[in-house]
């Protein structure tokens, strides 16, 4: 089975600064990768997904990530932090098939902006 | 387009009781629903993966007497947790799945079930 690890779990930083949060994930074969935020109060939303080709994804918001094939890893990436992007971030793997897929979500990330 | 709704957004009962929390997809049908249960600052736990018409697969570990789900239609999944206890308390969210969009899952507002 598929598992995924997010190293940082708590990240503060001042708004503009740059964001890196780390995801790997192991599974041998061909996976879909996500990253959702959770806003506090709010439900999950998508931020961007990977499912083939072009291993940079940019996704909403100013979010981007790279899969790097190599490392099992799908790190999330933003140049310039807002106060508003503080909530929880998962990272998610999920197996390519013809019929849904379950998800496995990585612990999370705190993300904290402050002004 | 993809909304996933569920009612109710919270709910309180005593212990003993049992509590049934709806999952709607509004504009699409769902091929394939999905309950999550999330603790306070930890991540989602999948509990079970529905098809519509078809008996829910759960996870190990959850049990299928305890957290009944039906999905009767294509459009609604329910969870019924059965004689609820404080430590069954937690946020209930569901997913769902769409033929065009297999892989990709949206996910409803969550329930926070409170059991006293």
């Amino acid at each position: 089975a598929q598992s995924v690890s997010q190293h940082n779990h708590h990240v503060i930083l001042s708004e503009a600064a740059s964001l890196e949060l780390g995801c790997n994930y192991s599974y041998g074969g061909t996976v879909n990768l996500f990253w959702y935020v959770q806003y506090p109060g709010q439900h999950l939303q998508l931020l961007l997904k990977y499912f083939s080709g072009d291993p940079l994804v940019k996704g909403i918001k100013g979010f981007e990530a790279e899969f790097i094939k190599s490392k099992f890893s799908f790190n999330l990436r933003k140049p310039s932090v807002q106060w508003s992007d503080t909530a929880e971030y998962f990272c998610a793997v999920n197996l390519p098939r013809g019929t849904a897929s379950k998800l496995t979500f990585g612990t999370g990330t705190r993300l904290q902006v402050t002004l | 387009g993809a909304v996933v709704s569920q009612h109710p957004s919270w709910v309180i009962c005593k212990s003993g009781t049992s509590v049934k929390i709806e999952c709607r997809s509004l504009d699409f049908q769902a091929t394939t629903m999905f309950w999550y249960r999330q603790f306070p600052k930890q991540s989602l736990m999948l509990m079970a993966t529905s098809n519509e018409g078809s008996k829910a697969t759960y996870e190990q570990g959850v049990e299928k007497d305890k957290f009944l789900i039906n999905h009767a239609s294509l459009t609604l999944s329910t969870l019924t947790v059965t004689s609820a206890h404080p430590e069954d308390s937690s946020f209930y969210i569901c997913s769902a799945t769409t033929s065009g969009r297999r892989n990709e899952q949206f996910f409803g507002p969550g329930t926070r079930l409170t059991v006293l």
